[in-house]
């Protein structure tokens, strides 16, 4: 199955630009989403497709994806965007479909 | 509004059954397909399973296949999970999330139910 590799934590000081990357074999191919999760809460879809972003997220959240790396942007860090950031992609295979998480980011704002 | 109500949770011994239910409200489920997704304790995101709109076509990670079941009752809006063999590393808040299609971005989430084997 696929492994999506994110860097375990990124730190930014508030109103500067977090940038959070998922690295995967064949993710060039396929439609990479991303989540913010907060402590004892769900996941919120925060970008799916690879750069569209649902109704509700704020302009200041971005994604785009170049060769087999895929990034969550983040201008203008606020407080609460503090969280655990994933990545997720649909996989298909030879022996089956399935979906895989990445590793997840937690970014902290200084 | 779109809600989603994970049930069926609790203290399971190793080599136990347990089924889980999601009970969904706010949108036309049967054109939705819907998943499940797992948070072990302290750990990262793993999804499980996932059903098409009809309920024909499904999928399971790796590790749950021959063990757990997702089905779907459209008539009555809900998915459930059903899992045999349970292990100790099954041990997680399972969450039920609802797609566009399989392959799509998970928009809506439940607030989770946790599973907890032990003997």
């Amino acid at each position: 199955s696929s492994v999506l590799t994110q860097p375990p934590s990124v730190s930014v000081a508030p109103g500067k630009t977090a940038s959070v990357t998922c690295g995967g074999d064949n993710i060039g191919s396929m439609s990479v989403h991303w989540y913010h999760q907060k402590p004892g809460q769900a996941p919120v879809l925060v970008i799916q497709h690879d750069s569209d972003r649902p109704s509700g997220i704020p302009e200041r959240f971005s994604g785009s994806k170049s060769g087999n790396t895929a990034t969550l942007t983040i201008t203008r860090v606020e407080a609460g965007d503090e969280a655990d950031y994933y990545c997720q992609v649909w996989s298909r295979t030879s022996s089956s479909d399935h979906s895989v998480f990445g590793t997840g980011t937690k970014v902290t704002v200084l | 509004e779109v809600q989603l109500l994970e049930s069926g949770g609790g203290l399971v011994q190793p080599g136990g059954s347990r089924r889980l239910s999601c009970t969904t409200s706010g949108f036309t489920f049967s054109l939705y397909a819907m998943n499940w997704v797992r948070q072990a304790p302290g750990k990262g995101l793993e999804w499980v399973s996932g059903i098409i709109g009809s309920g024909d076509t499904t999928y399971n990670t790796d590790s749950v296949k021959g063990r757990f079941t997702i089905t779907r009752d459209n008539s009555q809006n809900s998915v459930y999970l059903q899992m045999n063999s349970l292990r100790a590393d099954d041990t997680a808040v399972y969450y039920c999330a609802r797609s566009w299609k399989l392959g799509s971005g998970l928009d809506y989430w439940g607030q989770g139910t946790l599973v907890t084997v032990s003997s």
